[in-house]
């Protein structure tokens, strides 16, 4: 079952502008993935928040979590071209099954140049 | 050094037919897994290897999936009597020993049953 849910399902943007993606998820986590998806293939690992972490940034990349709301953003600054994919928020539940990730169905970001 | 490779990249096979998508991990990665992910969706968890037993294959649908790693490191996931509703993307991921570490997932194998 999904579980990260993610918001908006598509945002278009122009390169240059920031983009800003937010998840909600239900359960108790160990930590918070984002992960990029060219073209319905492979993902790639961006940034992990964990649980008792509030902020993350990685280059263009702003990762916040808030454990009370069950909610996370992902903000791509300056954005480029070469920034359209799909991105994906997952979860790693603190309990027990703490090995698989629980994705959401992902944000489809378009940057036009 | 290589990432996570999976073999064939697309496969295209007739409804009740048998197929086997093929995993190499990092070298040196233990800990290894497989998704689905159907189009529009978020890949879904499959099965999870520690070494060469799975530690939970709560996730194959049902008893046509199986997958196997005999010596701990080449993952085979199997499907028997493939079905229409099998055609998705089938990705394999692997991590180093401990459960929190990053999973790095491969390419992908593109299944279409006909």
């Amino acid at each position: 079952s999904q579980q990260g849910e993610e918001d908006p399902q598509a945002l278009s943007i122009q390169e240059g502008e920031n983009a800003t993606m937010n998840c909600s998820y239900k359960t108790s986590i160990n930590n918070l993935q984002w992960y990029r998806q060219n073209s319905g293939r492979g993902l790639v690992h961006l940034i992990l928040i964990r649980s008792n972490e509030r902020e993350k940034h990685s280059g263009r990349l702003r990762v916040t979590l808030d454990t009370s709301k069950k909610s996370s953003s992902l903000l791509i600054t300056a954005s480029r071209a070469a920034d359209t994919a799909s991105y994906f928020c997952a979860t790693r539940n603190s309990g027990g099954s703490n090995y698989k990730l629980t994705f959401g169905k992902g944000t489809l970001l378009t940057v036009n140049p | 050094g290589a990432g996570v490779s999976q073999t064939p990249s697309n496969k295209v096979t007739e409804k009740g037919k048998y197929v086997e998508l093929r995993c190499d991990p990092i070298s040196g990665h233990t800990a290894l897994y497989w998704y689905r992910q159907s189009l529009g969706q978020g890949p879904e968890f499959l099965i999870y290897f520690q070494g060469t037993g799975a530690a939970d294959d709560s996730g194959l649908p049902n008893d046509r999936f199986f997958a196997v790693r005999p010596e701990g490191s080449v993952s085979t996931l199997k499907i028997q009597r493939t079905e229409r509703g099998d055609s998705a993307v089938y990705l394999c991921a692997s991590s180093l020993g401990s459960v929190l570490e990053t999973q790095y997932f491969g390419p992908g194998t593109r299944l279409l049953v006909l």
